[in-house]
């Protein structure tokens, strides 16, 4: 059974910060894991969807990267802004028969401080 | 644009009144499921359609049910809800399982 971590669950940075928000998964047997944006009261924005063929993944100040053997993915956002305060949450896959259902993390809550 | 929508937004309902969201999705896709999150719980999978007419149960799957007549909708049908249905309820929708996921602007449901 597949279990996401995201540790911490909140952070606050002050605006222009590089940073990395972690996510841990149990299950290393993925064809992939996405990343999520969610705004309060809003739904979800995919980010970026990793490959596990692939090390890293980029999209524009974000870039995702991730490493099965160590059970990780790391979500690096550069020059960080306001506009960037949200909930993080990263999701792997649950393989379960014929369904592949997302495990999410419960995610983190950034504030960009101006 | 590629989406998927959801409605309603809000609901407010009384207990055992039945009700159903709905949720479309214009990408074609053939996999499409429910979530529901909750404070302290994240996003816990409800039911899950692989295509048309084939649907199965998810993690939550008590005190609902889904339908798959068409590829491109998918609803959610509370035939007699309870409190403890309370919840925001999303409905994400992609081209095969485990592929790029795109979720619905989120359905938040108050049964009291």
């Amino acid at each position: 059974k597949q279990e996401v971590t995201q540790i911490p669950a909140a952070l606050s940075v002050p605006e222009g910060e590089n940073l990395v928000l972690n996510c841990s998964f149990t299950d290393s047997a993925i064809y992939n894991l996405q990343w999520f944006r969610q705004d309060p009261g809003k739904g979800l924005t995919s980010l970026l969807l990793i490959q596990s063929s692939q090390r890293e993944q980029t999209s524009g100040r974000l870039n995702a990267s991730l490493d099965k053997s160590s059970g990780r993915s790391t979500l690096y956002i550069a020059a960080s802004q306001p506009g960037d305060s949200a909930t993080y949450l990263c999701a792997a896959p649950n393989y379960t028969g014929a369904n592949s259902k997302l495990t999410f993390g419960k995610g983190i809550t950034l504030s960009v401080r101006p | 644009e590629a989406q998927v929508t959801q409605n309603p937004r809000y609901l407010i309902t009384v207990t055992g009144k039945k009700l159903t969201v709905t949720c479309s999705q214009n990408m074609n896709h053939e996999y499409m499921s429910w979530y529901r999150q909750d404070p302290g719980l994240g996003l816990r999978q409800i039911y899950y359609s692989m295509n048309v007419e084939v649907t199965d149960k998810g993690d939550v799957p008590e005190g609902y049910k889904v339908s798959r007549k068409e590829k491109r909708n998918f609803p959610l049908i509370l035939e007699s809800p309870s409190p403890n249905q309370t919840s925001l309820y999303f409905c994400a929708s992609s081209s095969g399982t485990g592929d790029l996921a795109f979720f619905g602007q989120g359905t938040r449901l108050t049964v009291v």
